[in-house]
């Protein structure tokens, strides 16, 4: 079956600008997750969206959102994009409730320049 | 916050040696304690887990000891092979199921 998908792979641009990134889950998860990995701070939660609501936050500013579909695909954003938001964004998928079983994408490579 | 302590930083392993990665927990109210592998240009991919009602789990060259008291894990890789050189994650949830705190990685490498 198909895999956690991302799209794009690689993102290049600005500061100041903003940008969305995709991610479609495993058929039958509902349960999306998005994580930021960097070689400084390694891999930390964003959010996770379950049945299209928002269920759990990290710790990082407003300027990043996302939301889930009812078909379970969701999307982060980030706005005023800064040096610092270069990073590997990581979505993970599962069917939620109680299953630990999560699945990541490849992830959207995000440079800011 | 959760904070998640993982040890070596990085490791070299002959061919078919083993290879010991631990992990440090603070707390945590869920019992589920997974290993993630990442190969460049990849997302972690579930290796192994735990639920801590058992004190080892094994999964062909793959072992997970755990020890709930001192709040450690291990992953232990028998007959290492060269295959097996990529970073290794463990992780934690944090505050809720889908929340995981990871470990700073261990990148292994296995020589000929």
């Amino acid at each position: 079956k198909a895999g956690v998908t991302q799209t794009p792979r690689y993102l290049i641009k600005t500061r100041g600008q903003q940008v969305t990134l995709s991610c479609s889950p495993i058929s039958g998860h509902r349960s999306v997750s998005w994580y930021q990995q960097t070689p400084g701070q390694g891999l930390q939660f964003l959010f996770e969206y379950f049945s299209e609501t928002q269920r759990n936050k990290g710790n990082f500013p407003g300027r990043f959102s996302g939301r889930q579909f009812s078909n379970s695909r969701s999307e982060m954003n980030v706005s005023t994009l800064e040096l610092g938001d270069s990073a590997l964004y990581l979505c993970a998928s599962s069917f939620g409730g109680e299953n630990y079983g999560y699945t990541f994408g490849s992830g959207t490579r995000l440079t800011v320049v | 916050q959760q904070q998640v302590k993982q040890s070596p930083q990085s490791l070299i392993v002959q061919k078919g040696g083993i290879s010991i990665i631990n992990c440090a927990y603070e707390n945590t109210a869920f019992d589920y304690f997974p290993w993630y592998q990442q190969f460049p240009g990849k997302g972690p991919a579930l290796l192994i887990a735990i639920r801590p009602d058992v004190s080892e789990k094994k999964e062909g060259r793959f072992t997970i000891s755990f020890n709930k008291s001192a709040k450690q894990f291990s992953l232990h890789i028998m007959d290492s092979q060269p295959g097996d050189s990529a970073t290794y994650f463990c992780a934690v949830p944090a505050g809720t199921a889908s929340k995981l705190t990871f470990g700073t990685g261990t990148r292994l490498q296995v020589t000929l």
